[in-house]
Parts: C-alpha cells; sequence; structure tokens
C-alpha cells in the first residue's frame, strides 16, 4: 500500500526567508510523486510533479522539489517565500490518477 | 472561470436524507474522480471514471453512487446520510486515466446533522 507522511501539520515563515516542507513516502515501485496547494476556499491546484530523470524538478511560482530515492523522500523548497505563498499544501503519491494524499502542511508567511 | 464546477458549494442534510452532489467540467477531458476531505483524514480518492464507465471504485459503501449522465458530467449521490459523511468532497478531471495533471473543483462542502 502506498503512503505519504508530512510530518510538520503547521509551518511559519517571515516574507523573503526560505522553505522546507517536508514529505516521505512508501510505495511499491517507481512512484509518480506530486506537490499541490490549496489557496483558502479553492480547489487543489498542480505546484509539480515528479516521475523519472533529474530528481529535482521545478514547479510554478520558483517551488521546486528533490526527489530522493534512498530516502524515500520528496521535500519541496523555495527560496524566498511572499505571503500569498500562505496555502495548505499537499504532497501526493499515485499511479493511474488514485492519488494518495499525504496530511497536509499549513504554511503561514507573516509579513 | 472556473472550469470544473461543483454544486452547491455547501450542503446541510438531516441523517438519513439522501443527496446528489453535481460535477460539471469544460476542460474537454475524459477521466473524472471523486475525492473526500474530512476534518481529521486526509484528501481519500473515491471514485475514477473514464468515458463515462467506472475505472476504481475505493469507497467500501454503497451508499455512494456516481452517476454519469453526460461525457463531462460525474455526479455523486449519497443515499442514508450519516454524520460521519460530513466532509468536503472535491471533483476533479484529467485528459485521461494516467498520472498527469489533475484538475480540481473547488469542492462541496457537505454538513449532515
Amino acid at each position: 500500500a502506498q503512503s505519504v507522511t508530512q510530518p510538520d501539520a503547521r509551518v511559519t515563515v517571515s516574507e523573503g526567508a526560505s522553505l522546507q516542507l517536508r514529505c516521505k513516502y512508501s510505495y511499491s515501485g517507481t512512484p509518480y510523486l506530486f506537490w499541490y496547494v490549496q489557496y483558502p476556499r479553492q480547489g487543489l491546484q498542480l505546484l509539480l510533479k515528479y516521475y523519472s530523470g533529474d530528481p529535482v524538478v521545478q514547479g510554478v511560482n520558483g517551488f521546486e522539489a528533490e526527489f530522493s530515492k534512498s530516502n524515500s523522500s520528496f521535500h519541496l523548497r523555495k527560496a524566498s517565500v511572499h505571503w500569498s505563498d500562505s496555502a495548505v499544501y499537499f504532497c501526493v503519491v499515485g499511479s493511474n490518477a488514485k492519488l494518495t494524499f499525504g496530511k497536509g502542511t499549513k504554511l503561514s508567511v507573516k509579513s | 472561470d472556473p472550469k470544473i464546477i461543483q454544486k452547491p458549494k455547501y450542503l446541510v442534510a438531516v441523517t438519513g436524507s439522501e443527496k446528489i452532489l453535481i460535477c460539471e467540467q469544460y476542460l474537454g477531458h475524459n477521466a473524472m474522480y471523486w475525492y473526500r476531505q474530512s476534518a481529521k483524514k486526509p484528501l481519500e480518492f473515491m471514485f475514477s471514471y473514464s468515458y463515462q464507465k467506472l475505472m476504481d471504485n475505493q469507497t467500501a459503501s454503497s451508499r455512494f453512487q456516481p452517476q454519469s449522465s453526460k461525457k463531462n458530467h460525474l455526479d455523486l449521490q449519497i443515499t442514508a446520510l450519516k454524520p460521519d459523511d460530513s466532509a468536503t468532497y472535491f471533483c476533479a478531471s484529467s485528459q485521461v486515466r494516467s498520472n498527469e495533471r489533475l484538475f480540481f473543483g473547488h469542492g462541496t462542502k457537505l454538513s449532515v446533522l
């Protein structure tokens, strides 16, 4: 069975600071990995996805994530956060669109 | 304009009643899905449809019945509602049933009293 662990339920950072949101996954075989973001009162939107190739994948709005097979991790990073990045971020693993979501990390950016 | 329309946005129901959650997508996609997000659990996959045919069902209860009357519609009928059914239900779609990007609607928040 596949699973995703996001160990941090809430993260608070100051505007302009760097960010890392952690994600560990469990999956048999080669996983499809995603980060989705949910802004307040909106549906989920895809930030980035990874299947193979360069372990560092670029997403929208300056986000990137790094895949590590040895650590079973897919951490999300951003060099400098903006207040508009405040949202809930979900790490996701899946195949054939049967996605398994982590519990999410709520990011608050202080201005 | 939202390309995936879910109606209603909010829904209050009494225990034992039946409700239908509406989902229409205007992206020209061939695969549609339902996911559920309850207060204490992560977002959970429920159903997938491809070309109006049920492909995957991970919902144990038969009280949840998806209905696809048109290619771009995937409604969700819930019967004999229970308080535990309270959640936000998200409809999603993708071009084909694969691992490519899913587009999500804004959700229907269901409260069962």
